[in-house]
């Protein structure tokens, strides 16, 4: 079956313009959450979803980040006047509900934001 | 959730069996660990979790401790697929644990 899908895969943008990256998760998929990689560094978690409610958003780096998900489904991350420290790759990840320790998180392929 | 400790690389030859450790030692009693992996220019897969007892998947192998202070992720028979970073995480069975708290990793060279 499809799996996380992710875009853009890659995307370029100059400083202070505004970002939008699209995330579809699994069907069928409750629970939605976006992390971030940096180059060389591990994995930081931004935000998660359980439905379109959104009950910890303390990872969001600053609120030029925000991010929404509408029927349950597709999930945008949006980044405005973008800086050069929020280049990185930035993951989104599905998993059928959140209450379960043993529930595994299926991963997109992520999106590389470069921002010049 | 309880931090975590692995070696920054490890290197292995193809077909050899690989053995991946990690150190928890302020592991709680409600913790489960897991094990992702990440390949280049892909996002994490999961890999295998466990509790007290030892596991076994088609993907790998997972051996922990009897104190379950550490753990080791085994991979039977190491191809170059296997090469990646290799993650150690914590999740608490109670509280709030829908998110997982990745360290650096292991990264796993499979020499051919």
């Amino acid at each position: 079956g499809a799996g996380v899908s992710q875009s853009p895969s890659n995307k370029v943008t100059e400083k202070g313009k505004d970002v939008e990256l699209r995330c579809d998760p699994i069907s069928g998929h409750t629970a939605l959450y976006w992390y971030r990689q940096s180059l060389g560094q591990g994995l930081e978690f931004l935000i998660y979803f359980q439905g379109n409610s959104a009950p910890d958003k303390s990872g969001l780096p600053s609120d030029r980040f925000s991010a929404e998900r509408t029927g349950g489904s597709v999930s945008t991350l949006t980044i405005q006047r973008t800086q050069q420290e929020d280049s990185a790759v930035y993951l989104c990840a599905s998993s059928p509900r959140t209450s379960g320790t043993t529930d595994t998180q299926y991963f997109g392929p992520g999106t590389r934001l470069t921002v010049l | 959730d309880a931090k975590t400790t692995q070696p920054n690389s490890m290197e292995s030859n193809e077909e050899e069996p690989v053995h991946l450790p990690c150190n928890h030692s302020t592991i709680s009693g409600t913790d489960y660990i897991h094990w992702y992996r990440q390949l280049p220019s892909q996002g994490p897969e999961y890999v295998i979790h466990g509790l007290t007892s030892n596991v076994n998947n088609r993907m790998a192998s997972l051996a922990i401790a009897e104190d379950r202070k550490s753990s080791t992720l085994i991979l039977h028979r190491a191809t170059l697929r296997d090469a990646a970073v290799y993650y150690c995480i914590l999740r608490d069975r109670i509280g709030s644990n829908y998110k997982l708290t990745f360290g650096k990793g292991t990264l796993l060279t499979v020499n051919p």
